[in-house]
């Protein structure tokens, strides 16, 4: 079935640092979304990409489409401690969303 | 904002108990999903609902059913419940087809004694 591959799967950054973490698929996706989950909560929608090629803002955070629509990027600008957390890629399979493994976050101040 | 509200942050059941999580939304979403998260395993689709008293097998099925009798309300149900089924369990629901973003409750901590 489908898969995808986060990287890093974890991260240890200073405060203030710039981060990028990928998303990769072995199939075309016509569709990313990115999502971040806090310690304790559920997922939460940060972005959602429609478009080979298109590139958007959220606040810090800016999320690419891949233009061979099998990849994503998301990047986080001066990093702040609520940042931390984990961080979810996600495209359309069949019948469902196919998440990756996540990319884990982790800030010091 | 859609909100997705899940019955119970956590909760504490034993072996062989028959145990229900509910899931309420109040977007008027026609796809509502149940998933496990453990260490290491990632987003986990249990079931998923399409519409009103419909129900799909998602990956890991096996010693949980589903009850959609609503079309806000999505439950899950562990049979007889067993130590691993030990889990964050995690409601979702969506509107429109499979690409579409899900939406997250906050989640339900559940241990199995």
């Amino acid at each position: 079935g489908q898969q995808l591959n986060q990287s890093p799967q974890s991260m240890f950054i200073q405060e203030g640092e710039d981060v990028s973490m990928n998303c990769t698929s072995s199939s075309i996706f016509n569709t990313w979304l990115w999502y971040k989950q806090d310690p304790g909560e559920g997922p939460v929608l940060l972005i959602a990409l429609y478009k080979a090629g298109e590139l958007t803002s959220n606040g810090r955070l800016t999320a690419q489409f891949g233009i061979t629509r099998k990849d994503s990027f998301l990047n986080i600008s001066a990093s702040i401690p609520s940042d931390v957390g984990i961080y979810f890629c996600a495209g359309p399979g069949a019948q469902k969303l196919v998440f990756g493994q996540g990319t884990r976050l982790t800030i010091n101040p | 904002d859609v909100k997705v509200t899940q019955s119970s942050r956590y909760l504490v059941k034993r072996t062989g108990e028959k145990v229900f999580l509910e899931c309420v939304q109040d977007m008027d979403h026609e796809n509502m999903f149940w998933y496990r998260q453990d260490p290491g395993l990632g987003l986990r689709l249990i079931y998923f609902s399409y519409d009103v008293k419909m129900k799909e097998k998602g990956d890991i099925p096996e010693g949980y059913s589903v009850s959609r009798e609503k079309k806000e309300r999505f439950s899950l149900i562990l049979e007889s419940a067993s130590t691993n089924q030990t889990s964050m369990y995690l409601c979702a629901s969506s509107f429109g087809g499979f690409g579409q973003p899900q939406h997250f409750g906050d989640g339900t901590r559940l241990s199995i004694l």
